[in-house]
């Protein structure tokens, strides 16, 4: 069946250092995949998304883009916020994300000023 | 973005009692709600999915007869933990979706079960 797989936890950095946060997954299909964010709380959000190979999600100065080739969806940000401390967590969907969804485990951010 | 809901935010109950979890998309209808169950540092999975106005989908291995769920409105489902046992103590989490696809999550509810 399908399944996510990505980085674990927690990871602490230093505000305007350089994040990567790395997924992977395992899917029959061609699968749409999603970056949610939670912050401390507040439920999920959808961060960014990207639904065919070689596409690039973005939001907020957040990018992962789709590799089909390594089948992995990986985050990154090139400056981090304290304010971007939260858990996130890589997700796919069958559908089109309308449909059932598929979680990573989630990865605890914590940024120090 | 859209606002889901979820009451009570945290719950304890005495082992055997059943205990109900509401939630609520605020400012839109929602045709399909989604349970979700998450243990810790594991990911969230997906216990079953409603749409209004019909039973519900479970997962397997997911017993539909202790996770009672009931999505009566187009901005209301409820999750019912029927006699609970301290196992059943996790992190529920809804999501609603409307006509656009997109699921937007609910805060969550910590059930601990004595």
């Amino acid at each position: 069946g399908d399944s996510v797989t990505q980085m674990e936890g927690p990871v602490t950095l230093s505000e305007e250092a350089f994040l990567t946060i790395n997924c992977t997954y395992t899917a029959t299909g061609y699968p749409s995949l999603f970056w949610y964010v939670q912050y401390p709380g507040e439920g999920l959000q959808l961060l960014l998304k990207a639904t065919k190979a070689d596409d690039k999600g973005s939001n907020k100065g957040f990018e992962a883009t789709y590799r089909k080739e390594t089948t992995s969806f990986h985050l990154e940000k090139g400056s981090v916020q304290v304010s971007d401390s939260a858990v996130y967590f890589c997700a796919l969907s069958e559908s089109r994300g309308n449909e059932k969804l598929t979680f990573g485990t989630g990865t605890r951010l914590t940024i120090i000023p | 973005g859209a606002v889901v809901s979820q009451h009570p935010s945290r719950v304890i109950c005495k082992s055997g009692t059943s205990v109900k979890i509401e939630c609520r998309s605020l400012d839109f209808q929602a045709t399909t709600m989604f349970w979700y169950r998450q243990f810790p540092k594991q990911s969230l999975m997906l216990m079953a999915t409603s749409n209004e106005g019909s039973k519900a989908t479970y997962e397997q291995g997911v017993e539909k007869d202790k996770f009672l769920i009931n999505h009566a409105s187009l901005t209301l489902s409820t999750l019912t933990v029927t006699s609970a046992h301290p196992e059943d103590s996790s992190f529920y989490i809804c999501s609603a979706s409307g006509r656009g696809g997109e699921q937007f999550f609910g805060p969550g509810t910590r059930l601990t079960v004595l």
